[in-house]
């Protein structure tokens, strides 16, 4: 596909589960980022890829929540032991690679809304 | 990191030019200005950036002073379709890569 694709669209689990959440950038695009984004906010900052190797995962909220792209094309984040205040849309975006300042635009893909009972 | 401040909602309506205007004090010597807009149920869509002076695309116009201490997006003859969160962000080059800080942004609404 032309775009970034993200799966599932929705996924609801119970308090305690583990989740896993996928998404599949532009072919081609070294830089990988996943942001969390709340009901009526902006994205939030988790984690970033420049290829397979995790750059910076400062946004992360707590250990219980781990990322991965290991052949440096797709990449999935991982929830463990799941709350409630992890309900939220998880948008991952791509961009080509590393530009002179902010001449990079971000690929969006239109999320996954996770819903935790 | 370069805050931004923007109106939380603006209202127009159909073919009227809506002018947003972004605040960024704090903006560094490096940092690029960027938009994107936001349909509910989507993901954000890169609109346009810019530096400084005037940058111009099919979709809208980019009005950056002299100080770079304020942007305005400016979208000629909106339609209903217009209607979405629109965000103003300042780039963050920490580790030579830009990670996104967005706000709240502003939420327009167009109607007939």
């Amino acid at each position: 596909g032309a775009g970034v694709s993200q799966s599932p669209r929705y996924k609801v689990a119970k308090r305690g589960q583990d989740v896993a959440l996928r998404c599949d950038p532009i072919s081609g695009h070294v830089s990988l980022f996943w942001y969390q984004q709340a009901l009526g906010q902006g994205p939030e900052f988790l984690t970033y890829f420049q290829n397979e190797a995790q750059l910076d995962k400062s946004g992360l909220p707590s250990d219980r929540f781990f990322a991965e792209r290991p052949e440096g094309s797709v990449s999935t984040l991982k929830i463990q032991r799941t709350q409630q205040e992890d309900s939220a849309v998880y948008l991952c975006a791509s961009s080509l690679g590393l530009g002179q300042g902010g001449n990079q635009p971000q690929h969006f893909g239109d999320g996954t809304r996770l819903s935790i009972l | 990191l370069a805050k931004t401040t923007q109106p939380i909602s603006m209202d127009s309506y159909e073919g009227q030019e809506v002018n947003i205007t972004c605040s960024h004090n704090n903006i560094a010597t490096n940092d690029y200005i960027t938009w994107y807009q936001q349909f509910p149920s989507q993901g954000p869509r890169f609109i346009i950036q810019g530096y400084k002076t005037k940058v111009t695309n099919e979709v809208a116009s980019l009005f950056i002073p002299a100080d770079r201490k304020s942007s305005t997006l400016s979208l000629p003859r909106v339609s209903l379709s217009d209607t979405a969160v629109y965000y103003c962000l300042v780039g963050d080059h920490g580790g030579g890569y830009n990670k996104l800080i967005f706000g709240a942004g502003t939420r327009l609404a167009v109607h007939p």
